[in-house]
């Protein structure tokens, strides 16, 4: 079965400092890989998804990842973290192992920026 | 805007009150989820709908039931919630069910079970 990891609970890091959320998959076949982000009391906003093509997909609010097959990872990074940029993030990856493919979703990594 | 709305926003019911969660869409999509999400942990998917065919994850309990009048509207029935049916629950659209395309989730409904 398809599966994604997300190895920390909480990132921590200094406004203006660049993040780093971290996302490792386990697939078989061509992953599609997707990240969401989280505010309190909201839903899952879209951030960026890797189909193919380019290893460095960019997104909505200047978050970008990168794809690395050989390491199998979907890191998430942005170059100079805002403060509201502090939320809950998930990876996910689509489960094209069954007809119907659903999205599974990792831990989720809780980001904190502090002033 | 295009967008996947969910009412009420919070809502309060008393165990075994049945209730029922709203959710409508303006993108058009063929597809409607409905995920159940318990304390910042990761949304488990309950059901789904690809038009107007239903689709129950295998460990969806009996208490939970969907129903897909149209296109753009999809209800959660809670028939006799527990305390363990707290949560938020999501729902979410995506065009087809398909391994690339996106899925595009409303604000969630917080449910408190009294």
């Amino acid at each position: 079965a398809q599966s994604v990891a997300q190895p920390e609970d909480q990132v921590n890091v200094a406004e203006g400092n660049p993040l780093t959320v971290k996302c490792t998959y386990s697939v078989s076949g061509n992953p599609y890989l997707f990240w969401y982000v989280q505010y309190p009391n909201r839903g899952l906003q879209f951030l960026l998804k890797y189909i193919t093509g380019d290893n460095l997909v960019k997104g909505s609010y200047g978050f970008e990842a990168e794809f690395n097959k050989s390491q199998t990872s979907f890191h998430l990074k942005k170059p100079s973290a805002l403060v509201s940029d502090s939320a809950l993030y998930f990876c996910a990856v689509r489960d094209i192992a069954t007809g119907f493919q659903k999205l599974v979703f990792g831990t989720g990594t809780r980001l904190l920026v502090s002033p | 805007d295009a967008m996947v709305i969910q009412n009420p926003r919070y809502q309060v019911t008393q165990f075994g009150k049945p209730v029922t969660l709203s959710c409508s869409q303006t993108l058009n999509h063929n597809v409607m989820y409905w995920y159940q999400q318990k304390s910042s942990q990761a949304p488990k998917l309950l059901f789904h709908y690809y038009d107007k065919d239903f689709n129950n994850e295998a460990d969806t309990p009996d208490n939970f039931q969907s129903r897909r009048p149209n296109t753009s509207f999809c209800f959660l029935d809670i028939r006799s919630p527990g305390l363990g049916d707290a949560a938020m629950y999501l729902c979410a659209t995506s065009r087809e069910a398909v391994g690339t395309d996106t899925q595009y989730f409303g604000p969630g409904t917080r449910l408190t079970v009294l």
